[in-house]
């Protein structure tokens, strides 16, 4: 089915490990990004991708590793993982002037 | 820097009770304001993109319109489906981004 998966959708992981949280997107859009959503913070940009192997941060980006060799995957990775980074955590892709379509999102707990 | 806030936090209605959910925006230079909505456990979902001042969008209960300082989300007659919260978020010229408010949560009691 065409659209955009987050895998996993839970995970519970120890302070100090590494995650990678994964994302995928059959629409073939250019751009994919990153958010996080706490309580009282509302959706933050961690990282957003123009195209393949092309990256920038976005207002969060502290902790946490993308990559995008394919235009179809961006993966997020938490090297290390803290307390602070207990989250949900969504994907979203679009075409350049388009609006942002989002994953069901990845429940991460760090203990 | 670009700021967006909802109001109100929460708000609760009777079945076929309409109101309106507030979205105030500054912006440097307007591409684009967006209306989602997301239910418990889901990602936000698009409804509408709004451009300039003076646009509405419509879909079904819903109806968006826009001014140069805020946006409004009217919902007419509503019915316990569309309890959920509303998002509202902002791209500024030469941006991919968007910047999202807190968001309402809407609740219709039947």
């Amino acid at each position: 089915d065409a659209g955009i998966t987050q895998s996993p959708r839970y995970k519970i992981t120890e302070t100090g490990r590494q995650v990678t949280l994964m994302c995928h997107q059959t629409w073939s859009h250019s751009y994919m990004f990153w958010y996080r959503q706490d309580l009282g913070h509302g959706l933050r940009l961690i990282y957003y991708s123009a195209a393949a192997d092309i990256t920038d941060k976005g207002e969060v980006p502290d902790g946490y590793v993308v990559s995008r060799s394919k235009t179809e995957n961006f993966p997020l990775t938490l090297e290390s993982a803290t307390r602070s980074q207990t989250s949900v955590y969504f994907c979203a892709s679009s075409e350049s002037e388009g609006s942002q379509h989002f994953g069901d999102g990845t429940r991460l707990s760090i203990l | 820097e670009d700021q967006v806030t909802q109001s109100p936090e929460a708000l609760r209605l009777q079945e076929g009770e309409s109101s309106s959910l507030n979205c105030s925006y500054t912006v440097s230079g307007l591409r684009g304001l967006f209306w989602y909505r997301q239910d418990p456990g889901k990602g936000p979902e698009f409804l509408f993109t709004l451009y300039s001042a003076g646009e509405e969008k419509e879909k079904e209960r819903l109806k968006a319109t826009l001014t140069k300082k805020e946006s409004f989300l009217h919902i007419t007659a509503p019915k316990p489906e569309d309890s959920a919260t509303y998002l509202c978020a902002v791209r500024h010229q030469g941006a991919q981004k968007l910047v999202f408010g807190q968001g309402t949560r809407l609740t219709i009691n039947p």
